[in-house]
């Protein structure tokens, strides 16, 4: 397993505005995932972040709205951009440790008003 | 495309009863499968992870099987505790893409 930090843990924010969210890993980690959990709802995986490469998106999630930094093996960001009260839900990064399975962080609770 | 669905969508049941938690997937190609407990508004614990050649994993008083040919998977919780009081969710790891595909989770009330 891993310690996963998530930062901010929690934000309400104005319509219009961009929100970054912080995911940091004890250990190096090669593939990274975040994932959208809007109320109510299972979660949704927004995109797959290696390091060295671009994020591959999933369907109906598209970079300008979500881009995604991974500068190293153990940091990742998810932008939440010009957002909308559409846009609040929970924002979850993970990490995958092969036969070990996926591991999650605290998530992050967005309110956009 | 892997789905995964469970049953039942929410459960009420007194403090002490033992209970199950159904999952099935209709991909049978699976890598594993790992059941997760979500608190409200919080992130995920993972619970158990089933490798595809096993059949069953046990962690104090839960224990989850799988049945791979069949598409699917119980969690047992015994002698149930308020604490446990929560929402279920299973996933299973797929495809080429190797991507987590989750339920729609199970929420669970265990009345004292």
């Amino acid at each position: 397993s891993a310690v996963i930090s998530q930062k901010p843990s929690r934000d309400i924010c104005q319509r219009g505005t961009s929100l970054t969210i912080q995911c940091q890993v004890d250990s190096q980690v090669t593939m990274m995932f975040w994932y959208r959990q809007q109320p109510g709802q299972s979660l949704t995986l927004i995109a797959t972040a290696n390091q060295g490469s671009e994020a591959t998106y999933e369907s109906g999630f598209v970079i300008d709205k979500f881009p995604i930094s991974r500068p190293n093996l153990t940091f990742s960001t998810l932008t939440v951009s010009n957002m909308s009260p559409e846009d609040s839900s929970i924002y979850l990064c993970s990490v995958e440790f092969g036969v070990a399975g996926q591991y999650f962080g605290a998530g992050t609770r967005l309110s956009v008003l | 495309k892997q789905e995964v669905t469970q049953i039942p969508a929410a459960l009420s049941v007194p403090e002490g009863e033992n209970l199950v938690l159904n999952c099935s997937f209709t991909d049978s190609a699976i890598y594993n499968l790992q059941w997760f407990r979500q608190d409200p508004g919080k992130g995920l614990t993972s619970l158990l992870l089933i490798q595809s050649s096993q059949r069953e994993q046990t962690s104090g008083r839960l224990n989850a099987s799988l049945d791979k040919s069949s598409g699917r998977s119980t969690l047992y919780i015994a002698a149930s505790q308020p604490g446990d009081s929560a929402t279920y969710l299973c996933a299973v790891f797929s495809g080429s893409a190797r991507q987590l595909t989750f339920g729609s989770g199970t929420q669970l009330t265990v009345l004292p």
